[in-house]
């Protein structure tokens, strides 16, 4: 079973604007990922908070966690064309000591140039 | 390229046919994953190794699929019998144990199609 559920399912945007999806998850965690996938492609792995941490950045990204509601957000800013991929989040229970993770649906984001 | 590799990267079959996919994992890592997806989906658990030790498996993964790691490095995963909701893509990952965090490097996949 998924564990996340990420919202919107799909979004478009113009090139240069800013992309928020948004992941939500059912039980407690260790971490929580999110990972990006072209069309038909593998999982290129992207950013990576622990359950202590409520922000977190790296180059264009963003991600926050509200581990108290279960759920996490990704911030895409200045959105390329190149950023057009599926985006998943992806959490490991807690106390599961590094096991399988739980992906979610995705959100299928499109950056028209 | 010392990242995650996986062949064949495409595969068509006919229903009740047996299958075999090989994924060699980065060389240190010592954790292999075997994850399934289909169309519009996430990646969905199948099974996963230490070593060479298989220490779980997915009630997704019946009788007909059977993985292996032998020797700890390369992995197999077969499937025998193949029924057309067997269609997906197969994805392998690996990873370092005691490594925080417990990011996951995927290989491209191997996308099967049963007709």
């Amino acid at each position: 079973s998924q564990q996340g559920e990420e919202d919107p399912q799909a979004l478009s945007i113009q090139e240069g604007e800013n992309a928020t999806m948004n992941c939500s998850y059912k039980t407690s965690i260790n971490n929580l990922q999110w990972y990006r996938q072209n069309s038909g492609r593998g999982l290129v792995h992207l950013i990576l908070i622990r359950s202590n941490e409520r922000e977190k950045h790296s180059g264009r990204l963003r991600v926050t966690l509200d581990t108290s509601k279960k759920s996490s957000s990704l911030l895409i800013t200045a959105s390329r064309a190149a950023d057009t991929a599926s985006y998943f989040c992806a959490t490991d229970q807690l106390h599961s000591g590094n096991t399988p993770l739980v992906f979610g649906k995705g959100t299928r984001l499109s950056v028209i140039a | 390229d010392t990242g995650v590799s996986q062949d064949p990267r495409h595969k068509i079959t006919k229903r009740g046919q047996n299958v075999t996919f090989r994924c060699d994992p980065i060389s240190e890592h010592n954790r292999l994953y075997w994850y399934r997806q289909t169309l519009g989906q996430g990646p969905e658990f199948l099974t996963y190794f230490q070593n060479e030790a298989q220490l779980e498996k997915s009630r997704l993964l019946s009788d007909r699929f059977s993985a292996e790691r032998p020797k700890g490095s390369f992995s197999t995963l077969e499937i025998q019998r193949t029924e057309q909701g067997d269609s997906a893509m197969y994805l392998c990952a690996s990873s370092l144990e005691f490594t925080l965090g417990n990011e996951q490097f995927f290989g491209p996949g191997t996308r099967l199609t049963v007709l």
